[in-house]
């Protein structure tokens, strides 16, 4: 399930499930997103981008969905790995800015 | 992708002591690169911006006299951290801009502990 720690917010699955993590973006010029993917100690690493004039894009086990009506971002991965493990944080460009802003970050530990 | 890379990726200093951090783009060239500061279990906020032969760009709330930056050519940006503290101690993360608008690559990241 979700939880939300003192700072990071934690999602736990069983290996073989498929993952959800969602992201809530401040700016509504933001025209596009990225998610990044983070292991410890290392820098962020991209995973899939969309921009503001898609709803939906698809990568190999990963989904971004944006919804722009409510300013909502989601990475979905399908059949979770144990190295799925990470942080993943969703980023945004805003308006004119290739300047990716990011946001809180979300915990996933894939447990086998 | 294209690489950057980061030198050193952990450095512990005393405080009081300068720290300086170096990041490459072992490819391509990038007349911008940006530092991030990542402290445990929080997302990368920006510090500053890096122009290769001019003045950083820094973030508001970001000391440029604590945090000196340079970019002397197009392939190294350097961040020294002067009288660092302990609470400097942080995760730093550089990154630069690709070719294509919207791309960036990050580096490894470079632990500072200050004791």
């Amino acid at each position: 399930g979700e939880s939300v720690g003192l700072h990071l917010p934690t999602l736990s699955v069983q290996e073989g499930d498929n993952s959800i993590i969602n992201c809530a973006y401040s700016n509504s010029a933001s025209d596009y997103f990225i998610w990044y993917k983070q292991e410890s100690g290392k820098g962020p690493q991209f995973i899939i981008d969309i921009r503001s004039n898609m709803d939906k894009r698809q990568g190999q086990r990963v989904t971004v969905l944006l919804n722009k009506t409510v300013k909502h971002l989601s990475l979905q991965i399908a059949a979770t790995q144990p190295g799925d493990s990470a942080v993943y944080f969703c980023a945004e460009n805003r308006g004119g800015s290739y300047i990716p802003t990011f946001g809180r970050g979300t915990s996933l530990i894939v447990h086998p | 992708g294209a690489v950057v890379s980061q030198h050193p990726s952990w450095v512990i200093c005393k405080s009081g002591t300068s720290v300086k951090i170096e990041c490459r783009s072992l490819d391509f060239q990038a007349t911008t690169m940006f530092w991030y500061r990542q402290f445990p279990k929080q997302s990368l906020m920006l510090m500053a911006t890096s122009n290769e032969g001019s003045k950083a760009t820094y973030e508001q709330g970001v000391e440029k006299d604590k945090f000196l930056i340079n970019h002397a050519s197009l392939t190294l940006s350097t961040l020294t951290v002067t009288s660092a503290h302990p609470e400097d101690s942080s995760f730093y993360i550089c990154s630069a801009p690709g070719q294509v608008y919207n791309e960036q690559f990050f580096g490894p990241g470079t632990r500072l502990t200050v004791l």
